[in-house]
């Protein structure tokens, strides 16, 4: 298994309150990704990063912010959390396989947060 | 700009009986193709991938899906469902030669009745 830690795996906090989640990855991979999933959704990108300080934005990332200082750790942020922000929230990595395909995702275990 | 198209949100089959999870994918260069399993309450797990010229891919588990460029899509299939097969079923496309951006299908829940 490829590895990836996420924490904390569950987290109840209330709304307004500012939430960090991180994960730590041993495996060297160039790109790490925060994911939500929720019921009916699937799993949409939040941010994602291509190298040490380089980061973008996904398709649901506002009210969301990311930091990557070291390889290994991929850092998401809630500068002040919600009740929407309420789900579960995955972290993967990968590599490229060569110049035209993608290498596939490895996931984290999920962090389950709870917003009131 | 790249979006997948999961056709069922649920597909329900006796055990035994064949499995079929419809796929289509919408990509501008070529794609990389890739469909995961998630057991309630677990996380992801890579069935399979198709990142080469072989279209028919065989995955874990007795799963096989085929690439068909001219049909946009990577259908799942498996001949004969077993009740651990029971779980949401993900299809994804990402784009390579850039940054790899993994975009996910809603999802596909497969139900399995005895």
């Amino acid at each position: 298994d490829a590895g990836i830690t996420q924490s904390p795996r569950h987290k109840v906090t209330e709304t307004g309150t500012p939430v960090t989640l991180r994960c730590h990855q041993t495996e060297n991979h160039r790109y790490m990704y925060w994911y939500r999933q929720d019921p009916g959704h699937g799993l949409r990108l939040i941010h994602y990063s291509y190298g040490v300080k380089d980061t973008d934005k996904g398709e649901v990332s506002d009210g969301y912010s990311v930091s990557r200082s070291k390889t290994e750790d991929f850092l998401l942020t809630l500068e002040s959390a919600t009740s929407s922000q309420t789900s579960v929230y995955f972290c993967a990595i990968s590599e490229r396989q060569d110049f035209v395909f993608a290498g596939e995702l490895f996931f984290g275990e999920g962090s389950r947060l709870t917003v009131l | 700009a790249q979006s997948v198209t999961q056709l069922d949100s649920h597909v329900s089959v006796s055990e035994g009986t064949p499995v079929l999870l419809r796929c289509n994918y919408s990509s501008s260069y070529s794609p990389s193709l890739f469909w995961y399993v998630q057991h309630p309450n677990k996380g992801l797990q890579l069935l399979l991938k198709y990142t080469s010229a072989a279209t028919l891919v065989k995955g874990i588990n007795g799963f096989e899906a085929e690439f068909k460029k001219s049909e946009t899509s990577f259908h799942l299939t498996k001949p004969s469902a077993h009740m651990s097969d029971a779980a949401e079923y993900f299809c994804v496309v990402s784009v390579g030669g850039g940054s790899y951006i993994p975009t996910f299908g809603r999802g596909t829940s497969l139900i399995v009745h005895p």
